[in-house]
């Protein structure tokens, strides 16, 4: 099955710097990897997602590049501040979305990001 | 005020009880989810349902039951065959035809 790792397990950086966090998965099927920022005692937030036929996709502060080849994507956060800290997970999809019905998602295991002002 | 809603917040339990964890949403969405979170681990699919009165096994099913009666509600029990209940319950959404599955609040369950 499909399998999805995730590193750093933390990351610490000053404010104003940047900050990447790296997932690989394993099934070359899977097309959607959604990422989301999870803080203390809350659900996780969809903060930003990208589909398997687009290499890069920017809001704001936030991009994400998948390099399917390889089958890896990651998290760039420029311009840190000190609310970005908080505990991101990425995701992907096993099967693909909408491919026998598969609709679920396989979750790296998170970083933990800390911004120091 | 549309969303996901989840209750309780905290739930604390008695070994060999079962409790039952509540997900309602206004959003119209098909698709609902209930998801495990340990802490230091990433979030773990316990069951899923496309449509109403239809609902499927995830990876850690074990232990637990849905029923799926009423689009808005996806309720979740974890009866005393879970061997390790004390975690953070989850629960999503996600509309047909979409990709994004959007999450409730959480609710925190404590079993002693």
């Amino acid at each position: 099955g499909e399998n999805v790792e995730q590193h750093p397990s933390t990351l610490s950086v000053q404010e104003g710097d940047s900050a990447v966090i790296k997932c690989t998965y394993s099934d070359s099927a899977s097309n959607y990897f959604p990422w989301y920022k999870q803080e203390l005692g809350k659900g996780p937030q969809l903060i930003i997602d990208i589909r398997s036929n687009v290499g890069e996709k920017k809001d704001q502060r936030i991009a994400v590049t998948l390099n399917k080849t390889a089958k890896h994507f990651s998290l760039h956060i420029t311009e840190t501040q000190p609310e970005d800290s908080a505990v991101y997970f990425c995701a992907a999809t096993p099967g693909g979305m909408f491919s026998g019905g598969y609709n679920k998602l396989i979750f790296g295991a998170g970083t933990r990001l800390a911004v120091h002002p | 005020d549309g969303g996901i809603t989840q209750s309780p917040k905290y739930l604390f339990r008695k070994e060999g009880q079962n409790v039952t964890l509540s997900c309602e949403q206004n959003l119209n969405h098909d698709a609902m989810y209930w998801y495990r979170q340990d802490p230091g681990q990433g979030l773990r699919l316990i069951y899923y349902s496309q449509i109403v009165n239809d609902f499927q096994k995830g990876d850690i099913a074990e232990g637990y039951s849905v029923s799926r009666e009423k689009k808005e509600s996806f309720p979740l029990t974890v009866t005393s065959a879970q061997k390790n209940p004390t975690a953070f319950y989850l629960c999503a959404s996600r509309s047909q035809g979409a990709y994004e599955q959007y999450f409730g609040p959480g609710t925190r369950l404590t079993v002693t």
